[in-house]
């Protein structure tokens, strides 16, 4: 079955430099989302989009910027680079079982996630 | 999100039963019970979720106590394959569309023994 995929999976970046990162969803599904995870931390929740609409924000620094392509795709801009910047970025993917409408809701939906893109900021 | 307690690690050996543990004492009526792993160096991976009954599929069950406020995963014959750090997540049942992101606590550890 088709997963996730991110690219690149590991990126080296000077300070102050930019960086994009992709995010391909497994097909068909219509919401991505986008962590980081520092060295032995958990993973954070950034920002997520439906239907190519963001849809939720986390603790995304104002230096970042994502979005969602008509195709589904989705890209993490990330500029001014930091040291502590340096992460493992997630992607993950899911679809809503609900019929969109406002009154159907499904906590239930499962988050598939790529194998992560690893950036690190010298 | 409603928290959830997790210990910080936990060990156990090869092809024995292992029992992860979960408080959620403040869990809502329309939280679901999710649990992920997160093998090393990669991503999070969906295990097992229930909400009311205990539920079994191919990777492992859950039960869940019949006050909802706490519940177990339940490996049933652990390998090496299976250490890995495990979250507890509670998602709320109304969760609207694109608004579904799982919140990460600090999981438990698992060391499985040879």
């Amino acid at each position: 079955a088709a997963g996730v995929i991110q690219s690149p999976r590991h990126l080296i970046k000077e300070k102050r430099e930019t960086a994009t990162l992709k995010c391909y969803p497994i097909p068909r599904h219509d919401t991505v989302y986008w962590y980081q995870q520092g060295p032995g931390q958990d993973p954070q929740f950034l920002i997520s989009f439906y239907e190519k609409m963001q849809s939720d924000k986390g603790s995304i620094p104002d230096r970042f910027s994502a979005q969602q392509f008509s195709d589904y795709h989705s890209e993490l801009n990330m500029s001014s680079l930091e040291l502590g910047d340096s992460a493992l970025y997630f992607c993950a993917s899911s679809l809503f079982s609900g019929t969109g409408l406002l009154e159907e809701y499904s906590g239930a939906n499962v988050l598939t996630f790529g194998a992560g893109s690893r950036l690190t900021v010298l | 999100d409603a928290k959830t307690t997790q210990p910080n690690s936990m060990e156990s050996n090869e092809e024995e039963p292992v029992h992860l543990p979960c408080n959620h004492s403040t869990i809502s009526g329309t939280d679901y019970i999710h649990w992920y792993r997160q093998l090393p160096s990669q991503g999070p991976e969906y295990v097992i979720h229930g909400l009311t009954s205990n539920v079994n599929n191919r990777m492992a069950s859950l039960a869940i106590a019949e006050d909802r406020k706490s519940s177990t995963l339940i490996l049933h014959r652990a390998t090496l394959r299976d250490a890995a750090v495990y979250y507890c997540i509670l998602r709320d049942e109304k969760s609207n569309f694109g608004n579904e992101k799982l919140t990460f606590g600090t999981g438990t550890r698992l060391t499985i023994i040879p």
